[in-house]
């Protein structure tokens, strides 16, 4: 089975720039979880997808990132425009209850770097 | 204050010893602890899942919560090389609630 996959695996760009993050999710999956680390601190979280709906996007930090999961497969994370704050490491995570255990399931990332 | 308190360490123990990591936390209202393993240039991966108080044994690995003292633990027995990675606790308010993390810690078992 194949696990959660992400793309880019690095992207540069400058400020001002757009740029758009994939995530994969498990088949069957129908949790999607969006989070990032920024330099030396925690990993937070940022959005919370059900199907397609978003079900808590409570930790999107402002109106520059949009996310989408069209169709309840695959999911988009667009930050436009791009500030130097917003490096880091952007992870997706998936799940699927399974006999009262939720395991998110998480992506290797998308390293994002704001010259 | 933080949510979820970790020291980032780095620990540094020779093979075979016990490696004990802990976590602290101020939401009471937390359910379900969970302690992550990340190696370099890849995603957390679960290692234990525990739900409420108590422990939990898988193999070389122990989990232990303490709802009382918002306390969770992670011990590691006749730790290997392999082992080496960084630790990351989270715990949620539901099963498919978002995770809240503490910072994680370095580990390095040396040969």
């Amino acid at each position: 089975e194949a696990g959660v996959t992400q793309f880019p695996s690095h992207s540069v760009i400058e400020k001002g720039q757009t740029v758009t993050l994939r995530c994969d999710p498990i088949s069957g999956h129908d949790n999607l979880y969006w989070y990032r680390r920024v330099m030396g601190k925690e990993i937070k979280f940022l959005l919370h997808f059900v199907k397609e709906s978003k079900q808590d996007e409570s930790g999107m930090p402002n109106n520059r990132f949009l996310a989408e999961r069209t169709g309840g497969t695959y999911s988009t994370l667009k930050v436009q425009p791009a500030e130097l704050e917003d490096s880091g490491v952007y992870f997706c995570a998936s799940s699927q209850e399974l006999a009262g255990v939720n395991e998110q399931f998480f992506g290797p990332g998308t390293r994002l770097t704001v010259l | 204050q933080k949510e979820v308190e970790q020291d980032p360490g780095p620990l540094s123990v020779p093979e075979g010893a016990i490696v004990s990591l802990n976590c602290t936390y101020s939401n009471s209202a937390f359910q379900y602890f969970m302690w992550y393993r990340q190696y370099s240039r890849k995603g957390p991966e679960l290692l234990m899942y525990t739900y409420s108080s108590g422990n939990k044994e898988d193999g070389r690995f122990t989990a232990q919560v303490d709802k009382s003292s918002k306390y969770i633990s992670l011990f590691i027995r006749d730790s290997q090389p392999s082992d080496s990675a960084t630790y990351l606790c989270a715990m949620s308010l539901g099963g498919d609630y978002k995770l809240s993390f503490g910072a994680g810690t370095t580990v390095t078992v040396r040969a």
